[in-house]
């Protein structure tokens, strides 16, 4: 079952924080975040694993709240590299079928 | 640089041709998808390949899709009847073997049925 992602796009100035939201109305025990660039592959970004999780790089940091069902994106003092499409995946089927969400639109301008 | 290497990166082709698109993974892995995005629209599953069998597929994958790995280290997706609507970014994918891994995508093929 598809993940539902909400905003479905949003527009920042560089420098100011977002919040990407993805959710589930069937129980999570992964969630997978992604990013795309305009004409590239998906490029991995984190996987979460248990409820409460949270994990980061730089300042892209990501939680997880299996008893919600949901898994939150943090991307803060954003910079323009920052700008693409975020895919959150979850994980389903007997062989690791990662089903992805419509995505989130994010763009920064200067 | 990406651990598969997808060709062609473009093909064009007429309704109703047949189209293979190949994957080549740089290191030995074992399981293998295959995704496709329209334009602007979300990622796709299409089929999941382990063991050299399907393991999985989608409503998408009709018995016009195929998959092989015919040499042990090329991974095809076949159409044999192109449609229009089979225009998209096809990716191969891959994964590692240990517990919870991520997806690494090839640079894709972009198909164009005209």
């Amino acid at each position: 079952q598809q993940p539902v992602q909400s905003p479905q796009a949003v527009i920042l100035r560089e420098g100011e924080d977002a919040v990407i939201n993805c959710s589930s109305s069937k129980a999570l025990y992964s969630v997978h975040w992604y990013r795309q660039k305009h004409g590239e592959a998906p490029v991995f970004l984190m996987i979460l694993l248990k409820g409460g999780e949270q994990k980061g790089h730089d300042k892209i940091s990501a939680s997880f709240n299996e008893k919600k069902q949901q898994s939150s994106l943090y991307l803060t003092a954003s910079q323009l590299s920052y700008s693409g499409t975020y895919f959150c995946g979850t994980v389903g089927g007997s062989n690791y079928k990662l089903t992805f969400g419509k995505g989130t639109l994010l763009t920064v301008n200067p | 640089e990406p651990e598969v290497t997808q060709t062609p990166s473009h093909q064009v082709t007429q309704m109703g041709q047949e189209v293979i698109l190949r994957c080549v993974p740089i290191s030995n892995h074992l399981y293998f998808y295959w995704y496709r995005q329209i334009l602007g629209q979300k990622v796709e599953f299409l089929v999941s390949f382990y063991n050299n069998e399907i393991s999985e597929k989608s409503e998408i994958f009709d018995d016009q899709f195929s998959v092989e790995r015919p040499d042990g280290s090329n991974f095809t997706l076949k159409i044999r009847s192109t449609k229009l609507e089979d225009s998209a970014m096809y990716f191969c994918a891959f994964r590692g073997t240990g517990g919870v891994s991520p997806l690494h995508f090839g640079n894709g093929t972009r198909l164009t049925v005209t």
